[in-house]
């Protein structure tokens, strides 16, 4: 049973473009939520987080909205760049669990 | 930055084999994960360690046992490897089982 979800595998924008990736999650015990940037030959590296008590976190072009009645969250990856092409992992975890939870990725290709 | 090193990163086996994947962080985190990440499943928790010694059980641990020798040092062992295994294996430490930081990963294939 997966926890967490990303319901596209793969995206496809233009650069100067938004990309809009989504996630959504099961456990509502879950408290905080990380964004994994992976590129290729790289293990992935933490880009963005944000913690169920915020609706919102920006950090430059990034951009996490979080919706916790709905138990779902987006990335959103404004004025994308080709150097922004790479796999991204939606991740979750609690208080009460000594793990993240990883979603399945989707992979981000922005065409110049 | 947080440092955790793979060993080998490429591997290749015959089914049945006996596999031993290593990793160390030189970071003096408590806990250290070994996942493996296929197509269509993103990662998954196969085993981890919050210290030496200890160890606790992920979500798809068939097949596959570890070891936490030191707090540097987290081990994967395949005694009988069979195709289903052939993944990318990562690595990683966490100070606090929130940020997460991964090795370069291992490709293993079981032909």
């Amino acid at each position: 049973q997966q926890q967490v979800r990303q319901s596209s595998q793969s995206l496809t924008v233009w650069e100067g473009e938004t990309a809009i990736l989504n996630c959504s999650y099961e456990n509502s015990a879950f408290d905080y939520f990380p964004w994994y940037q992976q590129f290729p030959g790289e293990g992935p590296a933490l880009l963005i987080a944000i913690r169920s008590v915020s609706d919102k976190k920006e950090d430059g072009r990034f951009t996490i909205f979080f919706n916790k009645r709905e138990k779902n969250l987006s990335l959103h990856i404004k004025d994308s760049q080709p150097g922004d092409s790479a796999t991204y992992f939606c991740a979750a975890s609690g208080s009460n669990y000594n793990v993240l939870y990883f979603g399945s990725g989707t992979k981000l290709t922005v065409e110049p | 930055e947080a440092a955790v090193t793979q060993s080998p990163r490429n591997k290749v086996t015959v089914t049945g084999g006996n596999v031993t994947l290593s990793c160390r962080q030189t970071n003096s985190h408590n806990y250290m994960y070994w996942y493996r990440q296929d197509t269509g499943h993103g990662l998954r928790l196969i085993h981890y360690s919050y210290g030496a010694g200890n160890l606790q059980i992920g979500d798809v641990p068939d097949g596959y046992k570890a070891t936490r020798t030191t707090q540097e040092d987290f081990f994967l062992l395949l005694e009988l490897a069979s195709p289903s295994q052939t993944s990318l294996y990562f690595c990683a430490s966490s100070p606090d089982r929130e940020e997460v930081f991964f090795g370069k990963g291992t490709r293993l294939t079981v032909v």
